[in-house]
């Protein structure tokens, strides 16, 4: 079946720093991503959906410019969570779907934990 | 805009014993519904979905769903449990047409017993 990848599985930064997450499609096209966060014990939240090469799309009272995601190809995209602080610990979850090939289901990776000191 | 309703918080069951996880949507339009298994610190698995034809549909570790369009309910089954399948389960749900994101529910967390 698909895989998706996700690295780090978990970071441990200091609050006011940037953090990267990589989140890779292994063995199809992921032409939509998809970016969840998820609180302990709490179901997924979505923050933002981005198709390959074009801005990502996000949900309501989800900040833009702190959250960055860049779907630059077919197999990759990033969310940096920018000047970090404790509030933005949590998992966050990428999930992806191959829309042209018509396949219905989301893939999601391992997730990540990000703790901000 | 679609919705999920999964009834139950947590779901306690002895080993062996058959489970039911309740899940009901609601929707305007057509949709997709998919249930996934989380285990504890993982990312979400694929147990089974429904897109169209037979409204029975089987999945992965013994667990099947049906869907019941006049109650709008995708509700989970297995018919004997192992203590495997402690974990968090997610009922979701979207629209059939276009590439528009799952919709989940607050998810039910199954304990089994031995």
């Amino acid at each position: 079946g698909a895989v998706v990848s996700q690295h780090p599985s978990r970071v441990i930064c200091k609050s006011g720093t940037s953090v990267k997450i990589e989140c890779r499609s292994l063995d199809f096209q992921a032409t939509t991503m998809f970016w969840y966060r998820q609180f302990p014990k709490q179901s997924l939240m979505l923050m933002a959906t981005s198709n390959e090469g074009s801005k990502a799309t996000y949900e309501q009272g989800v900040e833009k410019d702190k959250f960055l995601i860049n779907h630059a190809s077919l197999t990759l995209s990033t969310l940096t969570v920018t000047s970090a602080h404790p509030e933005d610990s949590s998992f966050y979850i990428c999930s992806a779907r191959d829309f042209r090939a018509g396949d219905e289901t989301q893939y999601f990776g391992p997730g990540t934990r990000l703790l901000v000191l | 805009a679609q919705s999920v309703t999964q009834l139950d918080s947590q779901v306690p069951v002895f080993e062996e014993a058959p489970v039911e996880l309740r899940c009901n949507y609601s929707s305007s339009v057509s949709v997709y519904l998919f249930w996934y298994v989380q285990y504890p610190n993982q990312g979400l698995q694929l147990l089974l979905k429904y897109l169209s034809g037979s409204t029975l549909v089987k999945g992965i570790n013994g667990f099947e769903a049906e869907f019941n369009k006049s109650q709008t309910s995708f509700h989970l089954r297995k018919p004997s449990v192992h203590i495997s399948d402690t974990a968090e389960y997610f009922c979701a749900v979207r629209r059939n047409s276009g590439n528009t994101p799952l919709v989940f529910g607050k998810g039910t967390r199954l304990s089994v017993i031995a």
